[in-house]
């Protein structure tokens, strides 16, 4: 699976939408992108998911470039309870989820 | 039944013990995983159940041995461990393609004495 960079760590203020970026230029053509995050003492939460088309869902969205070398995660409206490890994942169709050392969301009030 | 319920939330155990790790969802995934954290470092996968078979073992030592009686129970057996295997471990299901999310447990946090 292709390699992904991400931000050691970034803080957003509450209430505004975080935009958290993860490069991926090695991606194949059939790998998805995937976004978990896990709060503090907490299991893994997937988020979302896509393959090259922008997708939406109740609690974010994901931006894809045309080139695939990249994504952004938006979360519109971060709350407290958003802190967090956010890790962009790049997999194929297997079974193999690596995750790797994610960014380290600070939501401010 | 939307969750991955994991047993013991918490373990301690000593270097002779045999203890086992449960996990068990109701998702009518017919996948499952084992994965183990050490603190302040993501994620490591273990095991991979695919309809209750092995499909893969990440070269985890022989002291680690897991097991899948059901598609709903996933189990860990724990024998002989060493102080450096403590760490959360948690456990993970499916839909049988992979590709959807997966659904994570809480985690078991292991300490080995």
């Amino acid at each position: 699976d292709a390699k992904t960079t991400q931000p050691t760590s970034m803080d957003c203020a509450e209430g505004r939408a975080a935009n958290l970026p993860c490069n991926h230029s090695t991606i194949s053509g059939n790998e998805y992108v995937y976004w978990y995050r896990q709060i503090h003492s907490q299991g893994p939460q997937y988020i979302i998911h896509g393959l090259k088309n922008n997708e939406t869902n109740e609690m974010a969205s994901l931006i894809i470039t045309e080139d695939r070398k990249s994504s952004t995660l938006i979360l519109p409206h971060a709350t407290l309870r958003d802190t967090a490890v956010y890790y962009c994942i790049v997999r194929s169709n297997d079974y193999k989820l690596s995750f790797g050392a994610g960014t380290t969301v600070t939501v401010r009030a | 039944d939307t969750e991955v319920t994991q047993t013991p939330k918490h373990l301690v155990m000593g270097m002779t013990n045999k203890k086992s790790l449960k996990c068990e969802q109701h998702m009518g995934h017919r996948a499952m995983y084992w994965y183990k954290q050490k603190a302040k470092k993501p994620p490591e996968l273990m095991f991979v159940y695919s309809y209750e078979k092995l499909s893969i073992n990440e070269s985890v030592p022989s002291r680690f041995s897991p097991e899948c009686p059901n598609s709903s129970l996933l189990n860990l057996h724990l024998h002989a461990l060493q102080p450096e295997d403590s760490a959360l471990y948690l456990c993970a299901s499916s839909p049988p393609t992979g590709r959807d999310g997966y659904t994570f447990g809480s985690g078991t946090r292991l300490t080995v004495v």
